[in-house]
């Protein structure tokens, strides 16, 4: 069974300074990864995702994460926070290896929390 | 601007009436999730959907939950009989080939 685990229930951080928010995975075969970011009394919004290739990924509003295939992780970072990026964020994972279309499962979510 | 859309946006209803909850996926695209969202549970997945059959419905009580495809532009979610703990935001998404899934706005689940 796949799983994805977000151990921090919410993240602090100061505008300005740099956020990293993380995700660890559990996959039988090769992973696709997914950041998502929900915002209040909205749907999921796509952010970025690891399908191969490069290990670090670039995505929407300057958010980028890097795939650590020993460590089993794909942490998501912004080298400088804004007090707009406070939402709820979601890690995502399929199985590549499963062929026909795979299970979407979803961490419990990281509140993230800019301030001033 | 393509997108899923679900209705109704917002539903009250009381215990023991049924519910039906619908999604248009995002045009083209072959795979449908459902979705329940609750504080305490978090996200979790109910059924999805690959060109048009379940794949996976493991996650509903299938007591009272059913979900169907219609056609390809269409998928419902069916409550029968709702219950109080069934009140949740429950989202569709779809996408194409094990790429990105889009999600719709949710719709918003109070029984009483």
């Amino acid at each position: 069974a796949q799983s994805v685990a977000q151990p921090e229930d919410q993240v602090n951080v100061a505008e300005g300074n740099p956020l990293t928010v993380k995700c660890t995975y559990s996959v039988s075969g090769n992973p696709y990864l997914f950041w998502y970011v929900q915002y209040p009394n909205r749907g999921l919004q796509f952010l970025l995702k690891y399908i191969t290739g490069d290990n670090l990924v670039k995505g929407s509003y300057g958010f980028e994460a890097e795939f650590n295939k020993s460590q089993t992780s794909f942490h998501l970072k912004k080298p400088s926070a804004l007090v707009s990026d406070s939402a709820l964020y979601f890690c995502a994972v399929r199985d590549r290896s499963s062929g026909t279309a795979s299970k979407l499962t979803f961490g419990t979510g990281t509140r993230l929390q800019v301030t001033l | 601007d393509a997108r899923v859309t679900q209705t109704p946006r917002h539903k009250v209803t009381e215990m023991g009436q049924e519910v039906t909850m619908r999604c248009q996926p995002i045009l083209g695209h072959n795979t449908v999730f459902w979705y329940r969202q609750t504080m305490m549970q978090g996200l979790e997945l109910l059924a999805y959907f690959r060109n048009r059959a379940p794949l996976d419905d493991s996650g509903m009580p299938k007591d009272r939950f059913s979900a169907e495809m219609p056609d390809a532009t269409l998928a419902t979610l069916k409550i029968q009989p709702s219950e109080p703990r069934d009140s949740a935001v429950y989202f569709c998404a779809s996408d194409w080939e094990n790429t990105e899934a889009f999600f719709g706005q949710g719709t918003r689940l109070t029984v009483v």
